[in-house]
């Protein structure tokens, strides 16, 4: 069963725009976690919010996260070529990860 | 230090042929999990374990089995591959359940 649902499902966009997709879930939750996967590879940690949390930075990426509204969005600034990838949402289960189906974003040259 | 690796790569198997993949960590991570990804797809949970012997279904267990016979390797193992199995399939790892993953390359397995 998948808790989060990422949006949209693809994104493509010029390079140097910025990119926003957003994950909604469905019950309480103590952290939500994204992740990037390039083509064909491993899924890379990118953040981690918790609960507590309302917005986070990593470099040109920003997290949001709103409990009330059961959401998070992923705010990739300044697009670049090498951001071309898979995002995902992951928030917590039992003993588990549970996994949004993705959003996949490309960056136009 | 390598974090997650996963053997083989790549591999062919005919339907009904049987084969192991091995993840293995060294990070001392407690926890360890198998997923599939098909095309297009999202991950998802095949099996997973909290420690050392010790082994939990997942989402698509059928058709798979896995041990955990040392803290460090999870093994999967297809004993009658379909084509239905044809998938990528990744290996992770975490020191803390339900916080940060840290996954293998990746095994891609066509099934004929």
């Amino acid at each position: 069963s998948q808790q989060g649902e990422e949006d949209p499902q693809a994104l493509s966009i010029q390079e140097g725009e910025n990119a926003t997709m957003n994950c909604s879930y469905k019950t309480s939750i103590n952290n939500l976690q994204w992740y990037r996967q390039n083509s064909g590879r491993g899924l890379v940690h990118l953040i981690l919010i918790r609960s507590n949390e309302r917005e986070k930075h990593s470099g040109r990426l920003r997290v949001t996260l709103d409990t009330s509204k059961k959401s998070s969005s992923l705010l990739i600034t300044a697009s670049r070529a090498a951001d071309t990838a898979s995002y995902f949402c992951a928030t917590e289960g039992n003993y588990q990860l549970i996994w949004g189906a993705g959003t996949k974003l490309i960056i136009k040259p | 230090n390598a974090g997650v690796t996963q053997t083989p790569k790549f591999r062919v198997l005919k339907t009904g042929q049987s084969m192991t993949l091995l993840c293995a960590q060294d990070m001392n991570h407690e926890y360890m999990y198998w997923y599939r990804q098909d095309p297009g797809m999202g991950l998802r949970l095949i099996h997973y374990s909290v420690g050392e012997g010790t082994t939990a279904k997942g989402e698509v267990p059928d058709g798979y089995n896995v041990s955990r016979l040392k803290k460090q390797n999870f093994l999967l193992g297809l004993e009658s591959a379909a084509p239905s199995q044809t998938s990528v399939y990744f290996c992770a790892s975490t020191g803390t359940a339900q916080e940060t993953q840290y996954f293998g390359p990746g095994t891609r397995l066509l099934v004929l």
